[in-house]
């Protein structure tokens, strides 16, 4: 059955600190692969993708994520985090086994102090 | 900007009383999703229309109904709401069912007193 893993229910780093925020995934085919962040009271937004191609990937406010098959994994990076970085964070995975779904990971809060 | 819009931002209706939340895109997109999210949980789909086709979730309550009268509004309606339903309802687009990434509009939250 497919599935998204995010380990990590919550995680605290300081301003300015990196983040790596964890995703692991079940999928019977090649997967596709997103991180969406979530600010309180507002919908999803893409922060990046990876249908195929080079493994590390480059989204929007400097996040980057890195496909290792082998692992399954489809981490979340930042080099340094921004106190507006706070929000919740969705690994998904996508395809068209079982129908066209894309299923969300259980998200990761994160937080950023001073 | 293209977008996704959802209206209201804020719903509250009483236990059982019929309510009505909406949804609009600019974006042409042939498939729009609702999904339900509760407190620090995932976003759950309860159904999906590819153009004018309907597909509901096996495990989406008969409560819950929609409509797309055309390829920019869809209607998602909740005939008697229970206590249990209030939360944040998201809405989203995309190009197509094979293209998986999703537009979100900023949601509507339900209150049910």
């Amino acid at each position: 059955a497919q599935s998204v893993t995010q380990p990590d229910i919550h995680i605290t780093v300081s301003e300015g600190a990196s983040l790596e925020l964890r995703c692991n995934y079940s999928y019977g085919a090649t997967p596709y692969l997103f991180w969406y962040v979530q600010s309180p009271g507002q919908g999803l937004q893409l922060l990046l993708k990876y249908f195929s191609g080079d493994t590390l990937v480059q989204g929007i406010k400097g996040f980057e994520a890195e496909f290792k098959r082998s692992q399954s994994s489809f981490n979340l990076r930042k080099p340094s985090v921004h106190w507006s970085d706070a929000a919740e964070y969705f690994c998904a995975v996508g395809g068209n086994t079982g129908g066209f779904k894309t299923i969300f990971g259980a998200g990761t809060r994160l937080f950023v102090k001073a | 900007d293209a977008m996704v819009i959802q209206n209201p931002r804020y719903q509250v209706t009483q236990f059982g009383k019929p309510v009505t939340l909406s949804c609009s895109q600019t974006l042409n997109h042939n498939v729009m999703y609702w999904y339900q999210q509760k407190s620090s949980q995932a976003p759950k789909l309860l159904f999906h229309y590819y153009d004018k086709d309907f597909n509901n979730e096996a495990d989406t309550p008969d409560n819950f109904q929609s409509r797309r009268p055309n390829t920019s509004f869809c209607f998602l309606d909740i005939r008697s709401p229970g206590l249990g339903d209030a939360a944040m309802y998201l809405c989203a687009t995309s190009r197509s069912r094979a293209s998986y990434e999703q537009y979100f509009g900023p949601g509507t939250r339900l209150t049910v007193t």
